[in-house]
């Protein structure tokens, strides 16, 4: 079975500095989904990588999916209290990529920004 | 659009009880999946469950059990309750067609067992 390696556990950083949290798979990833949590709540979609080197932006955060296809990394430019939070990556289990909501996650990274 | 939503939000059970979960996919959607998530771990998938019937299984005991809707709604029963079974339950929705991406969330129940 797959299983999802998240570093760091968890990370404390000032607002305004830059971070990085990765995700190391122990098989090829065909799917990739990072997903934020606030605790005890629901998780929230944030991006899906599928192609070796696919590289995807949504405001101030960049996640990459790397060309062997077993590790992503997920970028946050200039943090701010609102990214804190836990930030999960899930694999898919298909060649094709598609969760169909089946997902294996990693154990999650807990990110403090302080103001 | 309500979005996936779950209920009770909260829950508290003696071991040995048995508890009921449900869940109202987003509209739209047509697969529910289901996940625990214990303190400081990340979701395990519990089983899938698509066209009223379960579809894909996690390693979970045969006390988990779960059903379907022809609304899509879902519930999800958790027999022989253990003080281990204490977690975080999320619900999952996401349609099964070519252009499915990503799978929406609800909430959570958070149940407790004592």
């Amino acid at each position: 079975s797959q299983e999802l390696e998240q570093s760091p556990q968890s990370l404390i950083v000032q607002e305004g500095k830059n971070l990085t949290i990765n995700c190391t798979s122990s098989k090829t990833l065909y799917g990739l989904y990072w997903y934020k949590q606030k605790y005890g709540e629901g998780l929230i979609f944030l991006m899906m990588l599928q192609k070796g080197g696919e590289e995807k932006s949504h405001e101030k955060i960049t996640a990459k999916l790397d060309e062997k296809k077993q590790q992503s990394s997920l970028h946050i430019t200039a943090s701010q209290p609102s990214h804190a939070g836990i930030y999960l990556c899930g694999a898919a289990d298909n060649a094709g990529g598609t969760s169909y909501g089946k997902l294996t996650f990693g154990q999650g990274t807990i990110l403090t920004v302080h103001p | 659009d309500a979005g996936v939503t779950q209920s009770p939000t909260h829950l508290i059970k003696t071991r040995g009880q048995q508890v009921t979960l449900r869940c109202s996919p987003k509209s739209g959607h047509d697969t529910v999946s289901w996940y625990q998530q214990a303190l400081g771990q990340g979701p395990q998938f519990i089983f899938q469950y698509y066209e009223e019937e379960e579809r894909q299984r996690g390693n979970f005991p045969d006390r988990f059990s779960g059903h379907q809707f022809p609304n899509y709604s879902s519930e999800l029963n958790v027999n022989a309750l253990l003080l281990g079974d204490s977690a975080l339950y999320l619900c999952a929705s996401s349609f099964r067609g070519l252009m499915s991406t990503e799978a929406f969330f609800g909430q959570g129940t958070r149940l407790t067992v004592v």
